[in-house]
């Protein structure tokens, strides 16, 4: 258990809403990462975190920003969510074990747009 | 961008059976990641190699790196370990070395008693 937790775990939302999604961690992990998860298409990376304050594009970062304030916190804001925004969310963060690294994921966040 | 196929997509084997899932992946990586996700539930890191097998319990992992393939093989298998299985792959982003992962579409095993 690397100490992560996602809030919340659950919301229902209408299009055109703004939406931030909260992961923590307890571990002090230097590097965080913003994914989600949809049927056809598994996981993609959507934006990550190398440092307070310090956050680059995944794959998929269109309509999602981030901040990352302070070592334990990394929010997600949908700025004006849409229907394709509709997803499971996870939260991991990574632990270095030698040259790369393994990452521990969080529990979830499934949101539904309306 | 790196493309991460799995085969099979999907898997029905009867209890005791030995089961092998199959990634192959398009480009050079820095570590490839075997990762089980039970139905709604959370995601758990089962393996991380760079290089040759790696052994926890009944599950084993090997890495071709010149193949670019990797196998996850699971030796007597049972109900529990139904579940879905995703391969991944690190690389290196610009801007401060993060591993961001990329990842197969997932292999959903189910174990028959």
């Amino acid at each position: 258990d690397a100490g992560i937790t996602q809030s919340p775990r659950h919301k229902v939302t209408e299009t055109g809403t703004p939406v931030t999604l909260r992961c923590h961690q307890t571990e002090n992990h230097r590097y965080m990462y913003w994914y989600r998860q949809d049927p056809g298409h598994g996981l993609r990376l959507i934006h990550y975190s190398y440092g307070v304050k310090d956050t680059d594009k995944g794959e998929v970062s269109d309509g999602y920003s981030v901040s990352r304030s302070k070592t334990e916190d990394f929010l997600l804001t949908l700025e004006s969510a849409t229907s394709s925004q509709t997803s499971v969310y996870f939260c991991a963060i990574s632990e270095r074990q030698g040259p790369t690294r393994t990452q521990y994921f969080g529990p979830g966040t499934r949101l539904t747009v309306l | 961008k790196n493309e991460v196929e799995q085969s099979p997509q999907n898997l029905t084997a009867q209890e005791g059976e030995f089961i092998t899932i199959n990634c192959s992946y398009s480009v050079g990586i820095s570590a490839l990641h075997w990762l089980q996700q039970h139905p709604g539930g959370g995601i758990v890191s089962l393996f991380m190699l760079s290089s040759g097998k790696k052994k926890h319990g009944r599950l084993i992992a090997t890495i071709n790196i010149q193949e670019k393939h990797s196998s996850l093989h699971i030796t007597a298998s049972h109900p529990r370990d139904s579940a879905v299985y995703i391969c991944a792959v690190s690389h290196m982003y610009s801007g401060g070395g993060a591993d961001g992962l990329t990842f197969g579409k997932g292999t959903h095993l189910i174990i028959q008693p």
